[in-house]
């Protein structure tokens, strides 16, 4: 069965409003949680860790202020999409890392288009 | 910094045959991942490697994993057309980074 769920699958919004995007750890606790973001046809591309109840660690190039990621519990990481813009629009994925066997397993991803 | 390097990025072969994928990368990584991802999905995980010499398989795949030549390989065995996906490695120091991911493409 799934370990991660991520959610919305798909979002379509207008420009200059936020989004927020849920991912959630089943039947299990993670501390730490990944965000990353996918063009068409490109790699995935880490956007920051995400630390259950301190901050994220934002990779270089990603705006902390503009991609805001809240870990508050142990099975719970949001990413909000701050002021929305067209170039903003790509596909979301976040993942977390089961402790005992080191296995990464990714959510179902968040399609964000931005008009 | 991490850096991968995954080849070829790109992989037409024809149902019944053999081939290699392969994955370098710059640093020492404690484990390397592999992925498969169909076109307008997530990532499925194909493989952990956990340690130098590592080989795992299943069905059709076989990875293995060389730290000292930073070296992984993903091996198809007899392809067929259901593995027609984009392959990518990701190997881990403290954070995880992608290769570009190989498209293969398995004509029937």
């Amino acid at each position: 069965g799934a370990v991660v769920s991520q959610h919305p699958s798909r979002v379509i919004c207008k420009s200059g409003t936020s989004v927020k995007i849920e991912c959630r750890s089943l039947d299990f606790q993670a501390t730490t949680m990944f965000w990353y973001r996918q063009f068409p046809k490109k790699s995935l591309m880490l956007m920051a860790t995400s630390n259950e109840g301190s901050k994220a660690t934002y990779e270089q190039g990603v705006e902390k202020d503009k991609f805001l990621i809240n870990h508050a519990s142990l099975t719970l990481s949001t990413l909000t999409v701050t002021s929305a813009h067209p170039e903003d629009s790509s596909f979301y994925i976040c993942s977390v890392i089961i402790a005992d066997t080191g296995e990464l397993f990714f959510g179902e991803g968040s399609r964000l288009t931005v008009l | 910094e991490l850096k991968v390097e995954q080849n070829p990025l790109f992989l037409s072969m024809q149902e019944g045959k053999n081939y290699t994928i392969y994955c370098n990368y710059s640093t020492t990584s404690d484990r390397l991942y592999w992925y498969r991802q169909d076109p307008g999905k997530s990532l499925e995980s194909l493989f952990v490697l956990l340690s130098n010499g590592a080989v795992k398989q299943e069905g059709r795949l076989m990875a293995s994993l060389d730290t000292k030549a930073r070296l992984s390989t993903l091996h198809i065995t007899a392809a067929v057309h259901d593995l027609s996906a984009t392959y990518f490695c990701a190997p881990m120091n403290d954070k995880i980074i992608f290769g570009k991911g190989t498209r293969l493409h398995i004509l029937p």
